[in-house]
């Protein structure tokens, strides 16, 4: 069965370095998705991507975010200057279609800021 | 008024009982509300998921009330299983909300054998 993957599984990083986190959506999905989940909260939207562009972002997502498919397969999440509560895991997602459509979740990218 | 409130945060039910967990919405514009599931180390996955048009909904041992009035929904998991335990959590998304999921709080379910 197709799945959404995640790479890395675990980053650590310094206050203040970038990172990208790196997802590959299944194949003939459309819609993609970013959502993160600081530890013991809940899960939390961060953007979501259509048609080579931005559709939708939430309040968290701010100037340090920013996302691209760079390629057919690939979908990024780059923090630019990493804070400490940016500390989370960091989900990505893609569906088929609009919001009725099952979002498939990847495992998961844990992102530690030291 | 875009929150998915959850109930209860913990969970703990004997094998074979039944588990119940409840949220409620604000947005009336909230017209999809999926059940996720979560194990640990591992993405949420799509349980079951319900449109206001029904009340009810089943999938073998999951059944979701949906009660639009009130703007709550439950999850019902019958004949529960130690296999069942797990996070699980609701969500819900509109039309005019995009596709983002809102979710609630999660509720950790513990079935003891």
């Amino acid at each position: 069965e197709p799945e959404v993957t995640q790479t890395p599984s675990h980053q650590v990083t310094q206050m203040g370095q970038e990172v990208i986190l790196r997802c590959v959506p299944i194949s003939n999905h459309l819609y993609f998705y970013w959502y993160r989940q600081i530890l013991g909260q809940k899960v939390e939207f961060l953007v979501s991507f259509y048609n080579n562009e931005i559709s939708e972002k939430s309040e968290i997502f701010d100037d340090q975010f920013s996302v691209e498919r760079p390629d057919g397969s690939n979908f990024t999440l780059k923090i630019r200057s990493t804070k400490l509560e940016d500390s989370a895991m960091y989900f990505c997602a893609s569906s088929p279609g609009g919001y009725t459509d099952t979002q498939y979740f990847g495992p998961g990218t844990r992102l530690t800021v030291l | 008024q875009q929150q998915v409130k959850q109930s209860p945060q913990s969970l703990i039910v004997q094998k074979g009982g039944i588990s119940i967990i409840n949220c409620a919405y604000e947005n009336t514009a909230f017209d999809y509300f999926p059940w996720y599931q979560q194990f640990p180390g591992k993405g949420p996955a799509l349980l079951i998921a319900i449109r206001p048009d029904v009340s009810e909904k089943k999938e073998g041992r999951f059944t979701i009330s949906f009660n639009k009035s009130a703007k709550q929904f439950s999850l019902h998991i019958m004949d529960s299983q130690p296999g069942d335990s797990a996070t699980y959590f609701c969500a819900a998304s509109g039309e005019t909300s995009g596709s983002r999921l809102t979710f609630g709080e999660g509720t950790q379910l513990t079935v003891n054998p």
